[in-house]
């Protein structure tokens, strides 16, 4: 069980921003929010993790909310490359070092 | 580093035959996990060793599925016998434990095929 809840699908146009929803409305104050994404064809990579504060790195924006039960991953300017399935998911803290993955939210851009 | 390594890319067996996916860590890397991939159920955590111990395989679907990590630079995952249900693509993915939160880096997988 992911605990997490993201939407199925997306759509973005090519130079466009993307924002991708999820919700994880049971977190607790340990929980670290990561997000990976997979290209078809490849095994899931590393996008973004936070805790509480606002991330950013080269790939993409993690905007967290202040009672940490939803975060935004943005992606700046899509490109065709980002097409991917976008996990997000809770890590416990503690000893506990399982990712579960649920199903992800595709996103396909549009040239 | 050459990232996580598996092997083979692709294997093609009939049932009832016995299989062996192989994977070297990231060197340095202290956690090591399998996981399974198919499209009715998505990605699935089989098992997950921290520092060569298996830590918690309640993912493994039954007793026809064993892993084992003898050193830090090597694991495989057995399955004997094969059925065709256990068609998937299988993945291995490191990380280096109580480092940051512990974000994994994944192999390019294993496509099983049984025919």
């Amino acid at each position: 069980d992911a605990k997490t809840t993201q939407p199925n699908s997306m759509e973005s146009n090519e130079e466009e921003p993307v924002h991708l929803p999820c919700n994880h409305s049971t977190i607790s104050g340990t929980d670290y929010i990561h997000w990976y994404r997979q290209l078809p064809s490849q095994g899931p990579e590393y996008v973004i993790h936070g805790l509480t504060s606002n991330v950013n790195n080269r790939m993409a924006s993690l905007a967290i909310a202040e009672d940490r039960k939803s975060s935004t991953l943005i992606l700046h300017r899509a490109t065709l490359r980002d097409a991917a399935v976008y996990y997000c998911i809770r890590r416990p803290g503690g000893s506990n070092y399982k990712l579960t993955f649920g199903k992800g939210t595709l996103l396909t851009v549009n040239p | 580093d050459a990232g996580v390594i598996q092997s083979p890319r692709h294997e093609v067996t009939e049932m009832g035959q016995e299989v062996t996916l192989r994977c070297k860590p990231i060197s340095g890397h202290n956690s090591l996990f399998w996981y399974r991939q198919t499209m009715m159920r998505g990605l699935e955590l089989l098992i997950y060793f921290n520092n060569n111990v298996p830590i918690d395989d309640s993912g493994m679907p039954e007793d026809r599925f064993s892993a084992k990590m003898p050193n830090a630079s090597f694991s495989t995952l057995k399955i004997q016998p094969s059925e065709p249900r256990d068609s998937a693509v299988y993945f291995c993915a490191s990380s280096q434990q109580g480092v940051g939160a512990n974000v994994l880096t994944f192999g390019a997988g294993s496509r099983l095929t049984v025919l």
